[in-house]
């Protein structure tokens, strides 16, 4: 059965500072790999997506992740972190086209001006 | 660009009434899902419909049911609610020739007293 671990519940950088925030998944077969942004009180807005094309995925508000299937792992960067940024941000997978997704736990990002 | 409804955005109900919630999806979408994300915690699959059979089902409880209408809305009737299905309950669809991503609507926020 696949999984999805992120570390870190909570993250917090300074505005302007690298954000990284980890996700490593389990998956038996290829996975689809997602990382959505939820703003409080909010639904779960795509951030980016990997479906098995470029490892180095890009998204919007300058968030780019990259797929290593050595590491298990899909882990969400922006160079430079902005105020707006403050959210809580998931990772999740799937492993079919029209499958659920199974999330992660969820990392809060705090950015301290 | 049009994105999922969900009617209605918050619903206080008493224990042991019922809900009914309400998901439009994204204009030529015919696959949704429908997810429950208790407080803190992540997102969790209870049940999808493509072209209006059941797809798949998660950790839905007997007392939920769900459906999908010729005009590929959705609604999720809930009955004998209890104090612990308190959450925010989610819609997301997808399309036939983008079948790995979701995007999910606002949520309903159902309180339960």
């Amino acid at each position: 059965a696949q999984s999805v671990t992120q570390l870190g519940s909570h993250v917090s950088v300074s505005e302007g500072a690298l954000v990284l925030l980890r996700c490593n998944y389990s998956s038996s077969v290829p996975p689809y790999l997602f990382w959505y942004v939820q703003y409080p009180n909010q639904g779960l807005q795509l951030l980016l997506k990997y479906t098995s094309a470029a490892t180095l995925v890009k998204g919007i508000n300058g968030f780019e992740a990259e797929f290593k299937k050595s590491e298990t792992s899909f882990h969400l960067t922006k160079p430079s972190a902005h105020m707006s940024d403050a959210a809580e941000y998931f990772c999740a997978v799937s492993v079919s086209q029209g499958g659920k997704l199974i999330f992660g736990q969820g990392t809060e990002l705090s950015v301290k001006p | 660009a049009a994105g999922v409804i969900q009617s209605p955005r918050h619903l206080i109900k008493e224990k042991r009434e019922t809900a009914t919630l309400k998901c439009y999806p994204i204009p030529r979408h015919d696959t949704v899902y429908w997810y429950q994300q208790g407080p803190g915690q992540d997102p969790q699959f209870l049940i999808s419909f493509y072209e209006k059979m059941q797809s798949d089902k998660g950790s839905i409880p007997d007392r939920f049911s769900a459906q999908q209408f010729s005009d590929y809305h959705s609604e999720l009737n809930m009955s004998s609610l209890e104090l612990g299905d308190s959450a925010l309950y989610f819609c997301a669809s997808s399309s036939m020739t983008e079948q790995e991503t979701q995007y999910f609507g606002p949520g309903t926020r159902l309180l339960v007293l």
